[in-house]
């Protein structure tokens, strides 16, 4: 159970065209996912906090103009990167929260998309 | 662009023996972290967590330390497999945060050695 999926895997387009990566839980209802950037041989840098049915929450340095979120159901959450630049050339990797009894923090993650831009 | 010159720390362990990877963390405030292992290309998948009021929890082949004192947290892998080759990363969730985000440490690449 708890599975998380991403679509597409890996995408490559041009310079200034948008781009839009979806996060599915699969098995369960995700009242909140998160989205992450992750450049090669570095960590999981935080991007935004996604609640269904609310505007996006973007951490510090976060251009919400250019990385657009939309979570309109409880089982799907949208990254759209606007006019991407070979600079949002990265692994973008978006996580679902599920209740557990005994953890409640638990976040399952997905197997990322890379994006490469040209 | 993507960043350049970064090399993760990397731990070389001959097949077999136990593994201990380290993890500073930084917020005094956090009450639950979390291992997860990365292999290339993928995404990150759950190892074992610990709560703030526990210093122990074993899992299979795995056992989570913590020692909130020095804020410090280790994972440490018995009879080290081929297939626990990857990266590892620690993570918190400070208490002040609302919203369960999670904050990652740097990671630590783990090379297992025929």
């Amino acid at each position: 159970g708890a599975v998380v999926s991403q679509h597409p895997s890996w995408v490559i387009c041009k310079s200034g065209t948008s781009v839009k990566i979806e996060c599915r839980s699969l098995d369960f209802q995700a009242t909140t996912m998160f989205w992450y950037r992750q450049f090669p041989k570095q960590s999981l840098m935080l991007m935004a906090t996604s609640n269904e049915g609310s505007k996006a929450t973007y951490e510090q340095g976060v251009e919400k103009d250019k990385f657009l979120i939309n979570h309109a159901s409880l089982t799907l959450s949208t990254l759209t990167v606007t006019s991407a630049h070979p600079e949002d050339s990265s692994f973008y990797i978006c996580s679902a929260r599920s209740w557990t009894p005994e953890f409640n923090y638990e976040q399952y993650f997905g197997p990322g998309t890379r994006l490469t831009v040209t | 662009g993507e960043s350049v010159g970064l090399h993760l720390p990397t731990l070389s362990v001959q097949e077999g023996d136990n593994s201990i990877i380290n993890c500073a963390y930084s917020n005094s405030a956090s009450d639950y972290f979390i291992w997860y292992k990365q292999e290339s290309g993928k995404g990150p998948q759950f190892i074992i967590d610990i709560r703030s009021n526990m210093d122990k929890r074993q899992g299979q082949r795995v056992t989570v330390l913590l020692n909130k004192t020095v804020k410090h947290l280790s994972l440490q892998i018995a009879a080290t497999q081929p297939g626990d080759s990857a990266v590892y990363f620690c993570a918190e969730k400070p208490s002040t945060s609302g919203t369960y985000k999670y904050i990652f440490g740097t990671g630590t690449r783990l090379k297992v050695l025929a």
